[in-house]
């Protein structure tokens, strides 16, 4: 499969504590976005790295949420003390420029 | 206001019938244009660009009225397979570098036989 890949599928964790996604964009992509969304509402845009900068950052990404990129290929998003409302799915996406986002099937995240 | 609205629907319509859905934004600098499919706890799939021109995918048909901020989706000879939630995307990037994209609330779509 040469699509975007996302792991975990789903977390659970109580509340309070850390956790960590991972994507593997398509591998020719050198750009890459993260999107969180919740019932009933479409994906936000959270971040977005060109390579291994992270260009751009949504006033939603609290300092509890960082993302990396370190080697420009798969990127990690943490949240650190996780609280109710980080329950969502979160969503990645890959594209090459002028050329349309394509989506993993994201990290669904309960927070107990 | 939303930057991009959509009525959530659902649409209920049996298979054959056709249906078109509308969506309005407000970022009248927005780049690009875009249809995504979702269905229930998936991801989102792009389904088609919408150009200025209209332009047509088989059964689909994208309009995009840049004047009225406006944007459709035409589906003809509805199956059941169509039965999703469509999300009207905006990309509200300033450059060609970074697309920015900006979803609606999605139009939800159930297919009957």
């Amino acid at each position: 499969d040469t699509g975007v890949s996302q792991n975990p599928r789903h977390k659970i964790t109580k509340r309070g504590q850390n956790v960590t996604f991972r994507c593997d964009p398509i591998s020719e992509h050198n750009r890459l976005y993260w999107y969180r969304q919740t019932l009933g509402q479409g994906p936000e845009f959270l971040t977005y790295f060109q390579n291994e900068a992270q260009l751009e950052k949504s006033r939603l990404l609290s300092d509890r949420f960082s993302a990396e990129r370190p080697k420009g290929s798969f990127s990690t998003l943490e949240i650190q003390r996780t609280e109710q409302g980080d329950s969502a799915m979160y969503l990645c996406a890959s594209s090459q420029q002028g050329q349309p986002q394509h989506f993993g099937d994201g990290t669904r995240l309960s927070i107990l | 206001r939303k930057e991009v609205e959509q009525d959530p629907g659902p649409f209920n319509v049996p298979e054959g019938a056709t249906v078109a859905f509308n969506c309005t934004y407000s970022n009248s600098a927005s780049q690009s244009f875009f249809w995504y499919r979702q269905d229930c706890r998936k991801e989102p799939k792009l389904l088609m660009s919408v150009y200025s021109s209209g332009n047509e995918d088989g059964r689909f048909t994208a309009q995009l009225n840049r004047a009225s901020q406006y944007i459709s989706l035409l589906i003809r000879d509805s199956k059941l397979s169509d039965s999703a939630t469509y999300l009207c995307v905006v990309n509200t990037g300033r450059n060609t570098g970074f697309q920015k994209l900006v979803f609606g609330t999605g139009t939800r779509l159930l297919v009957s036989p």
